[in-house]
């Protein structure tokens, strides 16, 4: 069983369409997150939800917009795509905060033509 | 915010111990050390997390020195299927996140 998934594990779209990757996890987590992983391998925290909370919030463009349905679930939506966002996105989950393991998904890479 | 340094690339060959020191100068008092591993096309898996002194599991050991100012990952005899970059992260302290360095990229020979 898949503990952490995404999906689509690919996506290829052009510039100023709008696009969503699903997460959910398996394991009874009460944090999930959203990562970018840019073409230098620098991986980079975006959002982080507690219990369907929103408790992290980087320097990210409103364009991104996460929604947590329930704990199980922490999708990422993105409105009116840019070259720059191409990157490979990663779901985590872990029981508590950041001082706990992370589970990652195995990514989604959104490629913008 | 407490910043790793870790060396970019390491080549071994299958069956020797690896080490792989990170320095972390400006660690917080609440700060844990862990270690992921990540392999192409996949997410960073969980290898080992510590505090102080030293810690071990069936994949690794992890050294904490008493300043805590750096730590070493010692992955025993390793094979081919290691080779993947391994990332040291310091954290979370007080601002509630995990900070992923550039990692190092570790390359088994046979």
């Amino acid at each position: 069983d898949t503990a952490v998934s995404q999906t689509p594990k690919y996506l290829v779209t052009q510039m100023g369409n709008d696009k969503s990757i699903k997460c959910e996890q398996n394991l009874g987590h009460d944090t999930m997150y959203w990562y970018k992983q840019d073409s230098k391998k620098f991986l980079k925290i975006m959002f982080s939800y507690n219990n369907k909370e929103l408790i992290i919030n980087e320097t990210v463009p409103n364009r991104f917009s996460p929604k947590s349905p329930d704990k199980a679930h922490l999708n990422l939506h993105i409105n009116s795509l840019e070259l720059g966002d191409s990157a490979v996105y990663f779901c985590a989950s872990s029981q508590g905060q950041a001082d706990q393991p992370q589970h990652f998904g195995d990514g989604t890479r959104l490629s913008i033509l | 915010l407490a910043k790793t340094t870790q060396p970019i690339s390491m080549d071994s060959y299958e069956g020797q111990e690896v080490n792989i020191t990170c320095s972390h100068n400006n660690i917080a008092t609440n700060d844990y050390i862990t270690w992921y591993q990540q392999f192409p096309s996949q997410g960073p898996r969980f290898i080992i997390q510590g505090y102080k002194t030293k810690v071990t599991n069936e994949v690794a050991s992890l050294f904490i020195p008493a300043d805590r100012k750096s730590s070493t990952l010692s992955l025993p005899r390793v094979s081919l299927s290691d080779t993947a970059v391994y990332y040291c992260l310091v954290g979370p302290s007080n601002t509630g996140k995990l900070i992923f360095g550039q990692g190092t990229t570790l390359q088994v020979k046979p």
